[in-house]
């Protein structure tokens, strides 16, 4: 069993809709938990980042963290175009060393 | 602003060649640098850690013969892909903790070496 379980997608939606990506894993001593967005044959770059259990939310982006469950989430409200890109969970239990998921494709059409 | 700087961005050699990938860090210093690899539809694999004034730690089942990793200086990590061959086709990135510790493992990224082996 992989430490963190994403679906890879891909995950094709309208403009305008709600999405939903999520993130299983299954060490319970994550603790800090991030969302990284990464268009094709870019790096990584951080969209959100939380610590341990709760919601966070920027803009049309939220967080979500579920450690009784092992489950992470992230929502982004109004998607648009522009939103389509890979979306990597990440984890960690301390400091700087950093477990992905495999990450979900995003396709929002117009 | 890039925070991260990562040259080359693309390029292509032939078997038995090395190249070498340079990973800047623009805005702060940093003691330590993580270099990962990604092959299409997988995930971000971390190979190695970079350590400034020290030898890099490499993650199990990376030969730290073939990729030769220097942390001269606490601004620059650079990733030597030694006598390269097809499988070592990949996208490399690199990466840089946030110095804001009260973050926890915030990291920032590189734009990636998309590295082709002929």
């Amino acid at each position: 069993q992989k430490e963190v379980e994403q679906d890879p997608g891909p995950l094709s939606v309208p403009e305008g809709a709600i999405v939903s990506l999520n993130c299983t894993y299954s060490n319970s001593a994550f603790q800090y938990f991030m969302w990284y967005r990464q268009y094709s044959r870019k790096g990584p770059e951080l969209l959100m980042y939380t610590y341990s259990s709760g919601n966070k939310e920027d803009g049309r982006f939220t967080a979500q963290v579920d450690k009784s469950s092992k489950y992470i989430s992230l929502f982004i409200r109004d998607s648009q175009p522009s939103d389509s890109a890979t979306y990597l969970c990440a984890m960690s239990e301390g400091f700087q060393k950093l477990v992905f998921g495999t990450g979900t494709r995003l396709l929002v059409s117009p | 602003g890039a925070v991260v700087s990562q040259h080359p961005s693309r390029v292509i050699c032939k078997s038995g060649t090395s190249v070498k990938i340079e990973c800047r860090s623009l805005d702060f210093q940093a003691t330590t640098m993580f270099w990962y690899r990604q092959f299409p539809k997988q995930s971000l694999m971390l190979m190695a850690t970079s350590n400034e004034g020290s030898k890099a730690t490499y993650e199990q089942g990376v030969e730290k013969d073939k990729f030769l990793i220097n942390h001269a200086s606490l601004t620059l990590s650079t990733l030597t892909v030694t006598s390269a061959h097809p499988e070592d086709s990949s996208f490399y990135i690199c990466s840089v903790p946030s110095p804001n510790r009260g973050l926890g493992t915030e990291a920032f990224f590189g734009q990636g070496t998309r590295l082709t082996v002929v």
